[in-house]
């Protein structure tokens, strides 16, 4: 079966530090990959999705990048994080070129910038 | 543009009772599907009911349906004999060609017992 592991589920950073936050996923290969932030109680907004290794679309111009060194591996990084950084951040992934398996998440990130 | 909307950003319902959350999006696609994802306390994105755009039959999972309306663009959820652990943040959302999950603003149901 399939599984999606995103660490560390909590994370309290200074601001202007560096951030790095990684997802995994297991049992499938060449999935869609996807990072999610959500503001205080309300909706997702994309960041970034991956449909393969190297290959990063971003959304919205912002202090966050995001890498995937391998095929199930999806990282979120920042060089100098901003009080705005802060957020639940969520992974996910989906099966390529099927829509209707849906998208599964992993647990979020709660992160905080003070 | 492709958009997902939900109007209601606050709904409750007496336990065991019976409610339904809209949503409305837009796309012109003709083959697409459509999800509802309930996020509770706890924040895990949990996949609640999937429609199929050419099914005209709507989709029902257990006390889960929709009401899939797609002339009308308009696909709702209804919960019935709503339980405590329904309570959670709900919301809509469309998968467009591209891969990109897009989601609506969410409505955020209390379960009162």
């Amino acid at each position: 079966s399939q599984t999606i592991h995103q660490w560390p589920a909590t994370l309290v950073q200074p601001v202007g530090s560096p951030l790095s936050l990684e997802c995994t996923v297991e049992g499938t290969s060449n999935p869609n990959l996807y990072w999610y932030r959500q503001a205080a109680g309300r909706g997702l907004q994309l960041l970034f999705y991956s449909v393969g290794i190297g290959q990063i679309s971003s959304e919205v111009p912002q202090n966050l990048s995001a890498s995937r060194p391998q095929d199930r591996q999806f990282i979120l990084s920042s060089k100098k994080l901003l009080l705005s950084d802060s957020g639940f951040y969520l992974c996910a992934w989906s099966v390529r070129g099927r829509r209707n398996y849906g998208y599964t998440f992993g647990s979020g990130t709660r992160l905080t910038v003070v | 543009a492709q958009t997902v909307t939900q109007s209601q950003p606050e709904m409750s319902v007496q336990e065991a009772e019976t409610v339904t959350l809209s949503c409305t999006y837009d796309t012109s696609e003709s083959d697409y599907y459509l999800f509802w994802y309930k996020q509770p306390p706890s924040r895990q994105m949990i996949l609640v009911i999937r429609q199929e755009a050419y099914k005209q039959q709507n989709a029902t999972e257990n006390r889960f349906s929709v009401n899939f309306q797609k002339a009308a663009k308009s696909f709702s959820l209804k919960i019935s004999d709503s339980q405590l652990g329904d309570a959670a943040m709900y919301f809509c959302a469309y998968p467009n060609q591209g891969g990109k999950l897009i989601f609506g603003q969410g409505t955020e149901l209390s379960v009162k017992p």
